[in-house]
């Protein structure tokens, strides 16, 4: 049973406008999240992270809302651009834990 | 430049046949890490080590075999008894002991069985 779950497998999205990737996870001791991007044949690179101790966090275009209550987060890249398509992965962990990832989503931002 | 190299990039085996796979990091850190990546799954984790000398399975281990004799190596050997090798493998390291740091991975291998 996955405890974290990207429920798009794939998302396309209009070069400027808003992408907003989802994560759900089931685990209730997660408290530290992370998003990963991966680019094919390549391997995945940090972007954001969150503890669960705060529901936002931002760097630049990319910023990762937490919804403790809910078990969700989610991932808002704006504006978006042609450079952003890739696999975009959640990660979650408990305290002291390995991170378990997601199925990744794949993100395609057109022209 | 710091970072993890993996390799091969890509590797076919015939049934029956171990094969070992390279990671070497120069950032210095403590704690190497082995993932799988198939299809439509997450990554998997395989072993992970947070000292020389020392690991520890992770949730897919079985068929699988690892070494740390030095900080900067943790090769992966895919063997036999794993029934079904054919992924994508992705190495990765993390700074210290504390396993939730961020992860940064190698730009993995892929094994394809014949």
């Amino acid at each position: 049973d996955q405890q974290v779950k990207q429920n798009s497998p794939s998302l396309s999205v209009q070069e400027g406008r808003i992408s907003i990737l989802n994560c759900d996870y089931t685990n209730s001791m997660f408290d530290y999240f992370l998003w990963y991007k991966k680019y094919p044949a390549e391997g995945p690179t940090f972007l954001i992270s969150i503890s669960s101790i705060k529901d936002k966090n931002e760097d630049g275009r990319f910023t990762v809302f937490l919804n403790k209550s809910a078990k969700h987060l989610s991932l808002h890249i704006v504006p978006s651009q042609p450079g952003d398509s890739a696999v975009y992965f959640c990660a979650a962990s408990e305290p002291g834990q390995n991170f378990v990832f997601g199925p990744g989503t794949r993100l395609s931002v057109l022209p | 430049d710091g970072g993890i190299t993996q390799s091969p990039k890509y590797l076919f085996r015939k049934e029956g046949q171990n094969v070992t796979l390279s990671c070497e990091q120069n950032l210095n850190h403590d704690a190497m890490y082995w993932y799988r990546q198939d299809p439509g799954q997450g990554l998997r984790l395989i072993y992970y080590s947070q000292i020389v000398n020392d690991f520890q399975k992770g949730d897919i281990a079985e068929g699988y075999s690892v070494s740390r004799e030095k900080k900067e190596s943790f090769p992966l050997t895919v063997t036999s008894a794993q029934k079904n090798p054919t992924a994508f493998y992705l190495c990765a390291s993390s700074p210290g002991t504390v396993v939730t740091n961020v992860l940064t991975f190698g730009a993995g291998s892929r094994l394809t069985v014949l």
